[in-house]
């Protein structure tokens, strides 16, 4: 069975500082994965995703993640933080086996620091 | 402007009552989902359709009925059989169905109702 983790469920930066956000998959099937955003009581709005091609992967507002299969993470950055960058980030795999199916990660709360 | 609405934004229920929440998208997108958001945790997939008139249980669908008439509208009921309804329902759409290939089925995201119980 697929699975995510996201090994952080707060993260706090200063504004201008590198955002780092972590995420652990399991997949018995060459994965697709996606960062989503979640600002306070809105829907979710898709940052970037993972789809078998670069294994770097360049998504709105100046964030990116790294595919590395041979550690199983999908971890997503940005080099400097921004304010409004504060909000809740989900990592997502997507069951590959047949269903492509969303597969949620508990998400990551970020604080952004003045 | 194309997207996906969900209302209304904040919606009671009184012990016993069955309310519905309204999601209606103008991407002429095939599938859409109904998700439930408890806090700390991700989200829970409570049904899905892939095409007009039919629609298929998720992880959670006890307590909770949909519809699918038209392409534009996934109606969900929180029906009183649902004990722990107090949560944030989100409503999401994708151009085809699950099982037609990672990029078609990616996933766009309402903003959300927010349901209490009175």
């Amino acid at each position: 069975a697929q699975s995510v983790t996201q090994l952080d469920s707060h993260v706090s930066v200063s504004e201008g500082t590198p955002v780092l956000l972590r995420c652990n998959y399991s997949s018995s099937y060459s994965p697709s994965l996606f960062w989503y955003v979640q600002h306070p009581n809105k829907g979710l709005q898709l940052l970037l995703k993972y789809t078998s091609a670069a294994t770097l992967v360049k998504g709105i507002n100046g964030f990116e993640a790294e595919f590395k299969k041979s550690e199983t993470s999908f971890h997503l950055t940005k080099p400097s933080a921004h304010m409004s960058d504060a909000a809740e980030y989900f990592c997502v795999v997507s069951d590959t086996s047949g269903t492509y199916k969303y597969i949620f990660g508990t998400g990551t709360r970020l604080k952004v620091l003045a | 402007d194309g997207g996906i609405t969900q209302s209304p934004k904040y919606l009671f229920r009184k012990e016993g009552q069955n309310v519905t929440l309204s999601c209606e998208q103008n991407l002429n997108h095939d599938a859409m989902y109904w998700y439930r958001q408890d806090p700390g945790q991700g989200l829970r997939l409570i049904y899905y359709s892939q095409i007009v008139n039919d629609f298929q249980k998720g992880d959670i669908a006890e307590g909770y009925s949909v519809s699918r008439e038209k392409k534009e509208s996934f109606p969900l009921t929180v029906t009183s059989a649902q004990k722990n309804p107090t949560a944030f329902y989100l409503c999401a759409s994708s151009i085809r169905g699950l099982g037609t290939g990672a990029a078609k089925n990616i996933q766009y995201f309402g903003a959300g109702t927010r349901l209490s119980v009175l």
